[in-house]
């Protein structure tokens, strides 16, 4: 079966601090991957994807993530952390089949940055 | 949450009452969603359509209904069926040519609580 898996419920690190946040899956054939990031009583906001070529994908507002097929992870990484980064942060996945559209959504990563 | 308005933000209801959620978009996307958040929950999806005059149950589809008559439209109700039907509403879309590459764009949601 499909999944996806966000590890920790929370983060914490300090203000300028590199930040990971952690995103394994299950799917079967290749991945889409996903990233969107949540404010407080806001709709989610994309961040990146992976579809295919480097497994280093640059996105929005600093962030990065890395697809790593054999541990099928594709952890959500920023190398200087800002307390405004402080959100609920998603992962998801698409399975690649036909003319799937559906995302499998992991349950979310709380982030606080303390300054 | 450019593009995607849903109305109203937030929405008070008594048990037993239906009540319509609105969500239109003007990014001239096909597919548009329906997901509930449920704290610790993520986001779980309700339906969603793919094209004009057609949509397909989610996961907890029942208790709600949905209709797809234009293509900036697609408005919820959440019936006196359901049973829990406190909760956050986010509504979705995505358009690009290649269902793989297929991105979902989120508006800024509703929370219903019914008294």
């Amino acid at each position: 079966a499909q999944s996806v898996a966000q590890p920790e419920d929370q983060v914490n690190v300090a203000e300028g601090n590199p930040l990971t946040v952690k995103c394994t899956y299950s799917v079967s054939g290749n991945p889409y991957l996903f990233w969107y990031v949540q404010y407080p009583n806001r709709g989610l906001q994309f961040l990146l994807k992976y579809i295919t070529g480097d497994n280093l994908v640059k996105g929005s507002y600093g962030f990065e993530a890395e697809f790593n097929k054999s541990q099928t992870s594709f952890h959500l990484k920023k190398p200087s952390a800002l307390v405004s980064d402080s959100a609920l942060y998603f992962c998801a996945v698409r399975e690649n089949a036909g003319n799937n559209r559906k995302l499998i959504w992991g349950l979310g990563t709380s982030l606080a940055v303390n300054p | 949450d450019g593009g995607i308005t849903q109305s109203p933000k937030y929405l008070f209801r008594k048990e037993g009452q239906n009540v319509t959620l609105s969500c239109e978009q003007n990014l001239n996307h096909d597919a548009m969603y329906w997901y509930r958040q449920d704290p610790g929950q993520g986001l779980r999806l309700i339906y969603y359509s793919q094209i004009v005059n057609d949509f397909q149950k989610g996961d907890i589809a029942e208790g709600y209904s949905v209709s797809r008559e234009k293509k900036e439209s697609f408005p919820l109700t959440v019936t006196s069926a359901q049973k829990n039907p406190t909760a956050f509403y986010l509504c979705a879309s995505s358009g690009e040519q290649t269902p793989s590459t297929d991105t979902q764009y989120f508006g800024p949601g509703t929370r219903l609580t019914v008294l």
